[in-house]
């Protein structure tokens, strides 16, 4: 079974220009989490998809960035325009939809961002 | 609001010697908690998580760690320690209300020969 993928590994972009990042969740779990890491600091949550819908957007860090969930598959996260502070590893974890919550997630790989 | 402290945001020890990464959390409720672990080039997977009953938690590769409500404490340790654990641990906490998990700044673990 595959795991949670993210593409790209990496991006580098200069400031102002926009980047879009994608996840591909394990299949069928409808659960779907966007975290970020800034410079060796605490990961941080910034959304969570239930299914297509938005269940909690309370970490987004302000209006340039853009998450959607396309049909409750895929989901991107879009930043524009970037600045340097946006710089950090995004991490997507997705979990299945069982009755209470486990809490245990899994992870993709991340995307690291390098905004110049 | 919840949070996290992790001390120390690298530890080494010899291959062999007792391994202790040290978490301390705050919730006002009472929490899950959880450890997981990035090995270089992977992605977190959970090690261990403890939501009720026995405060002594077994997860994968020989690790555990205890979860102390008198010291708001979830430390994790291995007694010992093998090359292959060298990779990044975090603490986290979570309410079950928001299914979001609260993080710590992390611990690299350096196992030296």
């Amino acid at each position: 079974e595959a795991g949670v993928t993210q593409f790209p590994s990496h991006s580098v972009i200069e400031k102002g220009q926009t980047v879009t990042l994608r996840c591909d969740p394990i299949s069928g779990h409808d659960n779907l989490y966007w975290y970020r890491r800034v410079m060796g600091k605490e990961i941080k949550f910034l959304l969570h998809f239930v299914k297509e819908s938005k269940q909690d957007e309370s970490g987004m860090p302000n209006n340039r960035f853009l998450a959607e969930r396309t049909g409750g598959t895929y989901s991107t996260l879009k930043v524009q325009p970037a600045e340097l502070e946006d710089s950090g590893v995004y991490f997507c974890a997705s979990s299945p939809r069982a009755r209470g919550w486990t809490g245990e997630l899994f992870f993709g790989e991340g995307s690291r961002l390098t905004v110049l | 609001a919840q949070s996290v402290t992790q001390l120390g945001s690298h530890v080494s020890v010899s291959e062999g010697a007792l391994v202790l990464l040290r978490c301390n959390y705050s919730s006002s409720v009472p929490p899950y908690l959880f450890w997981y672990v990035q090995y270089p080039n992977q992605g977190l997977q959970l090690l261990l998580k403890y939501t009720t009953g026995a405060t002594l938690v077994k997860g994968i590769n020989g690790f555990e760690a205890e979860f102390k409500k008198s010291e708001t404490s979830f430390h994790l340790t291995k007694p010992s320690a093998h090359m292959s654990d060298a990779a990044e641990y975090f603490c986290a906490v979570g309410e079950t209300g928001f299914q979001k998990l609260v993080f710590g700044t992390g611990t690299r673990l350096l196992v030296s020969p």
